[in-house]
């Protein structure tokens, strides 16, 4: 089955810039989702088909994908940015959603 | 105004059967797939299997086939999870979602805890 590696954890001071990872097989061939989720809290979509954003979700939430990475950035970071991230996408081979094992950011 | 609102926490033995719920309002439930999320404490979400309540086509990721059974019903736009015989793992945060063939999660329950012990 598809796998999708995501870092643990990425840190960040305010004001600064996070990038998270996302790997898969040639996942630039597939279309990547991105959700936030907040301690207790349900998870938020924040970027889909690689790079668009839901209306609500600031610009300073951007997404690419090519090759065998996928990356969510995150500019000017601020504090309730602090969450974890999963990436997802559909497999078309076995035809099932496949989520990321999720990255903690946290804000310094 | 889309909403998914699932039933509410549960308590359970190991070997019992649980059946939990997701009611969709504010769109067509016949017409968008509903799945269901794993959260187990402190770990990272994990995709179970899905349903179209138009024709209940059911699709079930490989580590949930056999373990738990999805249905709808669309009469009463809701799905189900249920489970025959729970165990100490099954411990977790279930979410229901809402999402159009080949299309993101847009819309996610606001999750039913299932703690299952002894």
């Amino acid at each position: 089955s598809y796998v999708l590696t995501q870092p643990p954890s990425v840190s960040v001071a305010p004001g600064k810039t996070a990038r998270i990872t996302c790997g898969g097989n040639n996942i630039g061939s597939k279309s990547v989702h991105w959700y936030q989720q907040k301690p207790g809290q349900a998870p938020v979509l924040v970027i889909y088909y690689d790079s668009d954003r839901p209306s609500g979700i600031p610009e300073r939430f951007s997404g690419s994908n090519s090759g065998n990475t996928a990356t969510l950035t995150i500019s000017r970071v601020e504090a309730g940015d602090e969450a974890d991230y999963y990436c997802q996408v559909w497999d078309s081979s076995s035809d099932h959603q496949v989520f990321g094992g999720g990255t903690k950011l946290t804000v310094l | 105004e889309v909403q998914l609102v699932q039933s509410g926490a549960e308590v359970k033995k190991p070997g019992e059967s649980l059946k939990i719920s997701c009611k969709g309002s504010g769109y067509s439930f016949t017409s968008y797939w509903i799945g269901w999320v794993r959260q187990m404490p402190g770990k990272g979400l994990e995709w179970m299997g899905i349903i179209y309540p138009g024709d209940s086509d059911t699709r079930y990721s490989p580590s949930f086939q056999g373990q738990v059974t999805i249905s709808a019903d669309k009469s009463i736009s809701t799905a189900y999870l249920q489970w025959s015989s729970l165990k100490a793992s099954d411990t977790a945060m279930y979410y229901c979602a809402r999402l159009a063939a080949a299309r993101p999660i847009d819309y996610w329950g606001q999750g039913t805890l299932v703690t299952v012990s002894s």
